[in-house]
């Protein structure tokens, strides 16, 4: 079964560290991934969209990476800021017309 | 630009009645997709569409319908609606060659309370 996993499920960083959110799959034939970012009742936004031929793509202070053969993505945020607090949410696209989600995980940037 | 617009934003049904939730997106794509959220599950693919006049069930189809008469509106219906529907549901688009090829775009939800 096709599945994807974000751990930690929370997670809190004083203002202007660095950190690293991660996300792994279950088949190492994807097509792309997708990371969101979702605030408390809101909409998902994209982020960064990573072909399955890319290592990486980047936008401002975010870098998210894939190693498909150990099925990973991670997303660096620089010098993390309190607007970055939400829920980040990790999205893969298998082949078909389906993005399959894990169940995101939930920064807190402490001022 | 609005990109992905939902209507209603929140809604409260009683069991049994019956409601659509309309999608519509301005940003003339082809493909359309009706999600659920659910606490501690992900968002899960209930209906999609390839193009105009197109349907097709995702993972989570039973007790929904849709219908995309034109390209840029995609419904969906609750013909009786239960409990297990409460919910928050999304909308999204994606352009040429679907997800496979580009980017989804996601809109507002819709906050569904059944009781």
């Amino acid at each position: 079964k096709q599945e994807v996993t974000q751990i930690p499920a929370a997670l809190s960083v004083p203002e202007g560290e660095n950190l690293v959110l991660n996300c792994s799959f279950t088949d190492s034939a994807i097509y792309n991934l997708q990371w969101f970012r979702q605030d408390p009742g809101k909409g998902l936004t994209s982020l960064l969209l990573i072909q399955s031929s890319q290592r990486e793509q980047t936008s401002g202070r975010l870098n998210a990476s894939l190693d498909k053969s150990s099925g990973r993505s991670t997303l660096y945020i620089a010098a993390s800021q309190p607007g970055d607090s939400a829920t980040y949410l990790c999205a893969v696209n298998f082949g078909n017309e389906k993005l399959t989600f894990g169940t995101g995980t939930r920064l807190t940037i402490i001022p | 630009n609005a990109g992905v617009t939902q209507t209603p934003k929140f809604r409260v049904l009683k069991t049994g009645q019956s409601m659509t939730l309309l999608c519509a997106q301005d940003m003339n794509h082809e493909y359309m997709y009706w999600y659920r959220q659910d606490p501690g599950m992900g968002l899960r693919l209930i209906h999609y569409s390839v193009g105009e006049g197109t349907t097709a069930k995702g993972e989570v189809p039973d007790g929904y319908n849709v219908s995309r008469l034109k390209k840029q509106n995609f419904l969906l219906g609750l013909e009786s609606a239960a409990p297990s529907q409460t919910s928050v549901y999304f909308c999204a688009s994606s352009g040429s060659g679907g997800l496979v090829n580009t980017e989804a775009f996601f809109g507002q939800g819709t906050r569904l309370t059944v009781v």
